[in-house]
């Protein structure tokens, strides 16, 4: 089954610089990353996703590249805020018409300090 | 984005006693929801996926006689933990499949068995 890997575990940055999070998956037919957030004791919530014809997405200050080669991507998040802290997951799936099952990476807690 | 409800928040129960969580799609409708187990600073671990109309598929290691899922309609999904225990005890969090692998969850139930 898909293996997912995530880097680093924790990060910190001062608001104002940028964050890079790094994931890497086993499964080459995998096509659908995306990328959940979620603060203290409440639901993962989708911030952005890309599909495997897509190399990189940018969403404001968010932006998801892809490497399919190398089979990781990457969660970019640039100008941090405070409001950005909270714990970032990265996912995998063979995404078709029918519903997939995601494989999580173990999440990344961001702190933001000021 | 798609919202997802999960009934109840919080339950605390007796060691020995079944506890039943709801989750809906309130605003389309989900032939696969998914139900994950989330332990304090862990990764989502996926369950089971819950088919509407079909059996549920559980992951492995999860025991399907223990944790009983029914999709009885295109928008609601229940899993109930039967005769739990302390071990028990964690965040449960389901999540409602979109369209092409996008995965919307719910707010997450937080099970404490005494």
């Amino acid at each position: 089954g898909e293996n997912v890997e995530q880097h680093p575990s924790t990060l910190s940055v001062q608001e104002g610089d940028s964050a890079v999070i790094k994931c890497t998956y086993s499964d080459s037919a995998s096509n659908y990353f995306p990328w959940y957030k979620q603060e203290l004791g409440k639901r993962p919530q989708l911030i952005i996703d890309i599909r495997s014809n897509v190399g990189e997405k940018k969403d404001q200050r968010i932006a998801v590249t892809l490497n399919k080669t190398a089979k990781h991507f990457s969660l970019h998040i640039t100008e941090t805020q405070p409001e950005d802290s909270a714990v970032y997951f990265c996912a995998a799936s063979r995404a078709s018409g029918t519903a997939s099952k995601l494989t999580f990476g173990t999440g990344t807690r961001l702190q933001v300090t000021l | 984005g798609a919202v997802v409800s999960q009934h109840p928040s919080r339950v605390i129960c007796k060691s020995g006693t079944s506890v039943k969580i709801e989750c809906r799609s309130l605003d389309f409708q989900a032939t696969t929801m998914f139900w994950y187990r989330q332990f304090p600073k862990k990764s989502l671990m996926l369950m089971a996926t819950s088919n509407e109309g079909s059996k549920a598929t559980y992951e492995q290691g999860v025991e399907k006689d223990k944790f009983l899922i029914n999709h009885a309609s295109l928008t609601l999904s229940t899993l109930t933990v039967t005769s739990a225990h302390p071990e028990d005890s964690s965040f449960y969090i389901c999540s409602a499949d979109q369209l092409g692998g996008v995965q919307f969850f719910g707010p997450g139930t937080r099970l404490t068995v005494l």
